[in-house]
């Protein structure tokens, strides 16, 4: 399977503790994306990279998050001393610059849901 | 400011019984649109993406249609695994990444 893969797939975690998620993305892109999905609501973007580079950030994401992506390959994402409003689907994302077309289709994970008691 | 607005948010079908959803934007630059099918608990998975007004995709019973405020997904004779959650979203010229709606929930009764 050539898919986007995240791990772990489920995260019960107590609030002040620190979690990290992995996303390994589809191997040939070179873009990388996280997002956020709370219930009902469509995924909000968090921060995204091309190779190793970080290009954007969300201002949700507070400085409780961090992200890398040190050999332009898989990617975590770090959230320090969680809270009950982190409980979401976090969802990984990968795309592919060189395709010549003008928007880039973005290939989605399967997510991390993290639980925050 | 950027902004993506589905409707209905929940549509209840009929087995076999055709429909529409709709997504407006606002969006500086539009750089693609994008529409994705969502069931629970899992990842958006990709359909379709439509780049200027007038542009039209099919994939089996779903057609996507865009106009330069709006997009629409048509639902032809639906089948019961059709039931998702359907999402559009915008890639804005200068960005790269998308803004998503909030989804339309589709169910469809045998």
């Amino acid at each position: 399977d050539t898919g986007v893969s995240q791990n772990p797939r489920h995260k019960i975690t107590k609030r002040g503790q620190n979690v990290t998620f992995r996303c390994d993305p589809i191997s040939e892109h070179n873009r990388l994306y996280w997002y956020r999905q709370t219930l009902g609501q469509g995924p909000e973007f968090l921060t995204y990279f091309q190779n190793e580079a970080q290009l954007e950030k969300s201002r949700l994401l507070s400085d409780r998050f961090s992200a890398e992506r040190p050999k332009g390959s898989f990617s975590t994402l770090e959230i320090q001393r969680t809270e009950q409003g982190d409980s979401a689907m976090y969802l990984c994302a990968s795309s592919s610059t060189r395709s010549g077309t003008g928007g880039h289709e973005q290939y989605f994970g399967p997510g991390t849901r993290l639980t925050v008691t | 400011e950027d902004q993506v607005t589905q409707s209905p948010e929940a549509l209840r079908l009929q087995e076999g019984e055709s429909s529409s959803l709709n997504c407006s934007y606002t969006v500086s630059g539009l750089r693609g649109l994008f529409w994705y099918r969502q069931d629970p608990g899992k990842g958006p998975e990709f359909l379709f993406t439509l780049y200027s007004a007038g542009e039209e995709k099919e994939k089996e019973r779903l057609k996507a249609t865009l106009t330069k405020k709006e997009s629409f997904l048509h639902i032809t004779a639906p089948k019961p695994e059709d039931s998702a959650t359907y999402l559009c979203a915008v890639q804005p010229g200068s960005q790269g990444n998308l803004i998503f709606g909030k989804g339309t929930k589709l169910s469809v009764k045998p």
